[in-house]
């Protein structure tokens, strides 16, 4: 089974300071992983993704993240906060498609974490 | 734009009643996810349909049920309504088979019930 753990409910930077968010997965086969960024009353959009390769993965907006198997971590990070960053950040997990049997790519969403950018 | 339409977007009910919740995919993904949102229990999977067919079956209460129609939109029906069915129902589709996309979901904006 997977599963996935983000560590703060709510994160507080200040604008221009280093946003980290951080995100630990359990899944007993190499996952797909995932960032999704949802702001207010809208749906999910996605930010990032890692499948395979390059383990440092670039996505929109300036956020990366990086997938460290050792650490079993998918942080999420951005150097410099934008007041437009406030919103709340899901990581996710699914299994790659050879590994699909029952389930066929449904996400496994961590509860997220709220950022909340001060001026 | 996501590419996936949701209607209703807000919906308020009464306990006991049944609402149907209408989800089309983007053009040409054949899969559909619903999910549902709440404060406690976070982001939960609902149901996944592959072109037609029920695929995965997540969280979903026996109340509940969805299909999925030749066109590919499906429906999310909640019957027996109950205080805490109020959430935020969402539905996703993907990109089938290998490329770049695969393993991405794509959200729509989401239904609001609220059950009063």
């Amino acid at each position: 089974a997977q599963s996935v753990t983000q560590l703060g409910s709510h994160v507080s930077v200040s604008e221009g300071a280093l946003v980290l968010l951080r995100c630990n997965y359990s899944s007993s086969v190499p996952p797909y992983l995932f960032w999704y960024v949802q702001y207010p009353n809208q749906g999910l959009q996605l930010l990032l993704k890692y499948t395979t390769g390059a383990t440092l993965v670039k996505g929109i907006n300036g956020f990366e993240a990086e997938f460290k198997k050792s650490e079993t971590s998918f942080h999420l990070t951005k150097p410099s906060a934008h007041m437009s960053d406030a919103a709340e950040y899901f990581c996710a997990v699914s299994l790659p498609p050879m590994n699909y049997g029952g389930s066929q790519g449904n996400l496994i969403f961590g509860k997220g974490t709220k950022l909340s950018v001060k001026p | 734009d996501s590419g996936v339409t949701q209607t209703p977007k807000h919906l308020i009910t009464a306990t006991g009643q049944r609402v149907t919740l209408r989800c089309s995919p983007r053009s040409g993904d054949l899969s559909v996810y619903w999910y549902q949102q709440s404060l406690d229990q976070g982001l939960q999977f609902l149901i996944q349909y592959y072109n037609g067919e029920e695929r995965a079956k997540g969280n979903i209460l026996e109340r509940f049920s969805a299909q999925q129609f030749p066109d590919l939109h499906s429906e999310l029906n909640l019957s027996s309504l109950e205080l805490g069915d109020s959430a935020l129902y969402f539905c996703a589709s993907s990109v089938d088979g290998t490329g770049d996309r695969t393993g991405e979901l794509f959200f729509g904006e989401g239904s609001r019930l609220t059950v009063l």
